[in-house]
């Protein structure tokens, strides 16, 4: 149980284009969803925090209007990077607090998404 | 605030040889939780462990034990007898409760390289 799942794994796209990374839980349903981002030999930075039906909270430093995101469903959250530059280059890694969890604090992560911006 | 030291970088160690791995917290909190995550070169990250703040109890599940220490603020990780499949970063993080939508501050992990 308690798998999170994230799409695509990969994704390469030009400078300037729009790029959208899914995370899905597949066996239960998120209240809170987590979006990080991860460069080369670094630790996970946390972006922002996304409730299901509010708008997202964005940690200092990160663009809300280049980083959207959208928890639409208590399974899904979407993280869109508009206009991306090479500079985003990196791991994406989502992770989902389980509603119906006996601990509130237990965060599943995804596998990631390896954006590359040419 | 919340911080998570994890101060070796990068370790390398003969296979077979154990791993001694530090995590030093900082929370106001009385109540809070540690976790160790093992990340592969794959880049998921694999959770290992949860220790809430209440419970000191030392844990081992199989190659791997945990040493947790309210007084110096640790929770270090052990690997005993490390295999090729132990090379990895591994990470420490924190949770405070009530912080902020229950937020993970992860260390800055250290990266495992298990020579065969």
């Amino acid at each position: 149980g308690a798998v999170v799942s994230q799409h695509p794994s990969r994704v390469i796209c030009k400078s300037g284009t729009s790029v959208k990374i899914e995370c899905r839980s597949l066996d239960f349903q998120a209240t809170t969803m987590f979006w990080y981002r991860q460069f080369p030999k670094q630790s996970l930075m946390l972006m922002a925090t996304s409730n299901e039906g509010s708008k997202a909270t964005y940690e200092q430093g990160v663009e809300k209007d280049k980083f959207l995101i959208n928890h639409a469903s208590l399974t899904l959250s979407t993280l869109t990077v508009t206009s991306a530059h090479p500079e985003d280059s990196s791991f994406y890694i989502c992770s989902a607090v389980d509603r119906g969890g006996g601990s509130s604090y237990e965060q599943y992560f995804g596998p990631g998404t390896r954006l590359t911006v040419t | 605030a919340q911080k998570v030291t994890q101060a070796q970088t990068e370790i390398s160690v003969v296979e077979k040889e154990d791993v001694t791995l530090d995590c030093v917290y900082e929370t106001r909190d009385t109540t809070y939780y540690l976790f160790w995550y093992k990340q592969p070169p794959s880049g998921e990250l694999v959770f290992l462990i949860r220790r809430n703040s209440f419970d000191e109890q030392n844990e081992i599940s199989g190659r791997y034990s945990w040493n947790f220490q309210k007084s110096t603020s640790s929770f270090n990780f052990t690997i005993t007898a490390s295999q090729v499949v132990d090379s990895a970063v591994y990470f420490c993080a924190l949770i405070q409760r009530g912080y902020g939508n229950n937020r993970l501050a992860f260390g800055k992990g250290n990266q495992v390289v298990v020579i065969p």
